[in-house]
């Protein structure tokens, strides 16, 4: 299993619909998970945090599957400014420093009119 | 407010030139990292820095330096550039050193071309 792993999409959705994405986990030590989001040719800008507990911020939801190592996120109500990749990111635990971030391969949406 | 500043924004150079991509910021930002990042391969992690004077490698380090001698500065190096290394890099930094559970700023990149 790769380490981060994600659907690619794209993912074609008609505005006001619910959309969600996964993303699965090879690493059972990782301990901290975000959801990033990328416009194209930006910056990739952080989205939300994901909490063991999941956590809702307005229209987007996170949940944290620790049992089956994965993630998701789901959006409700997509707004055509929702149209960019979602980037799955963890932590990468390295034995003897503080590990970093891994970065999945993102997942496109495309919010249609 | 400035953030994290990348220069340049664009670089055309050709193979076994060197150069290096600068990167700024004004945060007081003890962690910083260089993302390079290729179609279909996601960003991948070259280097980081939890504070002045301390480096170390991330997922592909191989073909760049770098260095951190103050806070606000962390250079990206490429002794001798080869078209693999032909990517958009990202500046990226956050507050703490424990930089995985800390959100990370990221500058608008740099897009290198080697020929």
């Amino acid at each position: 299993r790769k380490e981060v792993e994600q659907d690619p999409g794209p993912f074609n959705v008609p505005e006001g619909a619910t959309v969600a994405f996964n993303c699965t986990y090879s690493n059972s030590a990782s301990q901290s998970f975000f959801w990033y989001r990328q416009d194209c040719r930006k910056e990739p800008k952080l989205l939300m945090s994901v909490y063991s507990s999941g956590n809702e911020d307005g229209r987007f939801t996170a949940q944290l599957n620790r049992a089956s190592q994965y993630i998701s996120l789901l959006i409700r109500d997509s707004k055509l400014s929702d149209s960019a990749t979602y980037l799955c990111v963890v932590n990468r635990v390295v034995v003897g420093s503080q590990g970093y971030l891994i970065f999945g391969k993102g997942t496109k949406l495309s919010v249609k009119p | 407010n400035a953030g994290v500043t990348q220069t340049p924004k664009f670089q055309v150079l050709k193979t076994g030139q060197s150069m290096t991509l600068q990167c700024a910021q004004d945060m007081n930002h003890e962690y910083m990292s260089w993302y390079r990042q290729d179609p279909g391969m996601g960003l991948r992690l070259i280097h980081y820095s939890v504070g002045a004077g301390i480096t170390d490698q991330g997922e592909v380090p191989n073909g760049y330096n770098v260095s951190r001698s103050t806070t606000e500065d962390f250079p990206l190096r490429l002794l001798s550039a080869a078209p693999s290394q032909t990517s958009v890099y990202f500046c990226a930094s956050s507050y703490v050193q424990y930089a995985t559970n800390e959100k990370l700023f990221f500058g608008s990149g740099t897009q290198l071309s080697v020929l």
